[in-house]
């Protein structure tokens, strides 16, 4: 495609509830990021990805959070038994680094509310 | 803790007025200092970028100025139009992660 694809764009769960959340980056690109958006605030990193490897997972919250990429393309964040805390806008971004251009591309989000 | 402070939080300015959004950083450790538009409901598209070896880069109406002695960078968005009311971050990129930093963001409103 184009751009980054997110899907689900919204995903309602209850407490206690997996969740797995689908990125698709541009095609070709190395680097994959997951950030957390809440709410009136700043994307926060979550983890970082080149190719399958995953290089980065410092900013995943607990460890009901998890996310692969295991053919280096294709990203799922998993987040188990949700909490209320865990509400927000789930972005994914890619970039091809070593190359002149470093731009991150974001998704839409997927936004996740849990009830 | 929050590596980049980004002020105002909320901008109102007429149309055709300029539009002035600072960010500070903390870290020496950054080597590229992207600002972002977000609309609601979207994510996040890069406007304009800077590397720390420049102090001034301009695109269209939009110009970033960056200060690296004092850890400091700005947006200004000339000719302010109702269309550039949006969310806008700046951000900083960690040279040995890729990862972006974010500040906490500027909601701008542009009234005709």
């Amino acid at each position: 495609g184009a751009g980054v694809s997110q899907s689900p764009r919204y995903k309602v769960a209850k407490r206690g509830q997996d969740v797995a959340l689908r990125c698709d980056p541009i095609s070709g690109h190395v680097s994959l990021f997951w950030y957390q958006q809440a709410l009136g605030q700043g994307p926060e990193f979550l983890t970082y990805f080149q190719n399958e490897a995953q290089l980065d997972k410092s900013g995943l919250p607990s460890d009901r959070f998890f996310a692969e990429r295991p053919e280096g393309s294709v990203s799922t964040l998993k987040i188990q038994r949700t909490q209320q805390e865990d509400s927000a806008v789930y972005l994914c971004a890619s970039s091809s680094p070593g190359t002149k251009n470093t731009e991150a591309f974001f998704g839409q989000g997927t936004r996740l509310t849990v009830v | 803790q929050q590596q980049v402070k980004q002020s105002p939080q909320s901008l109102i300015v007429q149309k055709g007025g300029i539009s002035i959004i600072n960010c500070a950083y903390e870290n020496t450790a950054f080597d590229y200092f992207p600002w972002y538009q977000q609309f609601p409901g979207k994510g996040p598209a890069l406007l304009i970028a800077i590397r720390p070896d420049v102090s001034e880069k301009k695109e269209g109406r939009f110009t970033i100025s960056f200060n690296k002695s004092a850890k400091q960078f700005s947006l200004h968005i000339m000719d302010s139009q109702p269309g550039d009311s949006a969310t806008y971050f700046c951000a900083a990129r960690e040279a040995n992660t890729d990862k972006l930093i974010f500040g906490t963001g500027t909601r701008l409103q542009v009234f005709p």
